[in-house]
């Protein structure tokens, strides 16, 4: 079955260090895969999305995630974390010729002064 | 602002009525996505349309339905509510017919309450 797997509902950092917020998908086939952010009473917005071409890919903010076909993971990272970087994060997956986005059950960060 | 509209944004409803949520896409999707958001389930897709036409159903409940209109607005109707439907809506939208690689853009939500 398709799934997307993300490892921590919290993650807690400081002010200035590493965001890394862990996503891993099930498929059989060549996956499209996004990362949205949730702010409080919002929507969800598109941060980034890998669909073909270079496997590191930028988004806003200073977020970038990582697509590993081996490893099936697209891990989201930010070198300096800022307190607006406080949010929900959820990954999410589509798959090629397929109409359902599959999301994560999100990752609540947390960013300490 | 993504450009998707839903209304209402609150609502207050008791247990067994039915409530109709309302949802207008991006100028130029033609896809529209509904998804439920609650403490407990996290975020569940429930039905997309593309264009009038389902074409993709999630974990919705046989008390839920939903349909959209030649003008592509799309609405969410829930009937004998229960409790447990307490949640936040979702409606979203995109360029095509299949997810694939399209940006889904999610409205501000309608959040509903059951008592």
């Amino acid at each position: 079955a398709q799934s997307v797997t993300q490892l921590g509902s919290h993650v807690s950092v400081s002010e200035g260090a590493l965001v890394l917020l862990r996503c891993n998908y099930s498929s059989s086939v060549p996956p499209y895969l996004f990362w949205y952010v949730q702010y409080p009473n919002q929507g969800l917005q598109l941060l980034l999305k890998y669909t073909t071409g270079a496997t590191l890919v930028k988004g806003i903010n200073g977020f970038e995630a990582e697509f590993k076909k081996s490893e099936t993971s697209f891990h989201l990272t930010k070198p300096s974390a800022h307190m607006s970087d406080a949010a929900e994060y959820f990954c999410a997956v589509t798959y090629t010729g397929g109409f359902k986005t599959i999301f994560g059950a999100g990752t609540r960060l947390f960013v300490k002064a | 602002d993504s450009g998707v509209t839903q209304t209402p944004k609150h609502l207050i409803t008791a247990t067994g009525q039915r409530v109709t949520l309302r949802c207008s896409p991006r100028s130029g999707d033609l896809s529209v996505y509904w998804y439920q958001q609650s403490l407990d389930q996290g975020l569940q897709f429930l039905i997309q349309y593309y264009n009038g036409e389902e074409r993709a159903k999630g974990n919705i409940l046989e008390r839920f339905s939903a349909q959209q209109f030649p003008d592509l607005h799309s609405e969410l109707n829930l009937s004998s509510l229960e409790l447990g439907d307490s949640a936040l809506y979702f409606c979203a939208s995109s360029v095509g017919q299949g997810a694939g690689g399209n940006t889904i853009y999610f409205g501000e939500g309608s959040w509903l309450t059951v008592v």
